[in-house]
């Protein structure tokens, strides 16, 4: 299985910061990748697919980046309500998950 | 707006069979574009896909699973079920439903909430 490495596990950051997080796979996954926001009680949410394409109704502080190896999701100006887990998965061989990045507010 | 939602008994006993349904609504599990899901997450660890379904009933298991899930579709109640045999603790786990596009680049689109199952005595 390919092995998706995320950090950090977790970050406190203040409203209007800018966030980045990383994910790293153990091989090539090209473009595979694909990011979710997770709200606890709700279902996870797709933001960004195929590296860097922003699913449709996401806003637009959401970007990510990358190939290969190491992708990167970026939040440019932190709001209150995106205080929530954020998770990578790989689709190039069957599917792994980071283990998520939980995003608080200062 | 497409909606996915898990039910199922919330404990399952050491040893038996854990069945859980998806029911999805604002899309058809017949439509060819799209791969059932399922994935669990263990207390305090990181999501784990277990499988999908496909409309004309092929299945892809996670191959450390294999010898004990069953995937099946109820196209007639537009659902799709999950059956894991044998269970253990190591079992327990919130199980999310998800739509799998297999269009372009594959991501599950939408997902249901999640419910959680305990296995114990």
């Amino acid at each position: 299985d390919i092995q998706m490495t995320q950090s950090p596990s977790s970050l406190f950051a203040s409203v209007g910061d800018r966030v980045t997080i990383t994910c790293r796979a153990s091989q090539s996954i090209i473009n595979y990748l694909n990011w979710y926001q997770h709200h606890p009680g709700k279902a996870p949410k797709l933001l960004i697919y195929a590296a860097s394409i922003l699913q449709s109704g996401v806003p637009s502080r959401f970007s990510g980046s990358g190939s290969g190896t190491d992708f990167t999701l970026t939040i440019t100006t932190l709001q209150p309500e995106d205080c929530a887990t954020y998770f990578c998965q790989q689709t190039y061989s069957t599917q792994t998950f980071g283990q998520g990045t939980k995003v608080e507010i200062k | 707006q497409v909606q996915l939602q898990e039910s199922g008994p919330g404990l399952v006993k050491p040893s038996e069979t854990l069945s859980l349904t998806c029911t999805v609504s604002g899309g058809s599990v017949s439509s060819d574009n799209f791969l059932w899901s399922w994935i669990r997450q263990p207390p305090g660890e990181g999501l784990e896909w277990i499988g999908y379904i496909y409309y004309t009933g092929t299945t892809n298991y996670k191959s450390s699973l294999k010898s004990r899930v069953t995937m099946s579709l109820d196209t007639s109640n537009n659902q799709f079920s999950l059956r894991l045999s044998s269970v253990t603790t190591a079992d327990t786990a919130i199980y999310y439903c998800a739509r799998f596009t297999r269009t372009g680049i594959m991501r599950s689109d939408y997902w249901g909430q999640g419910t959680l199952v305990t296995v114990s005595s």
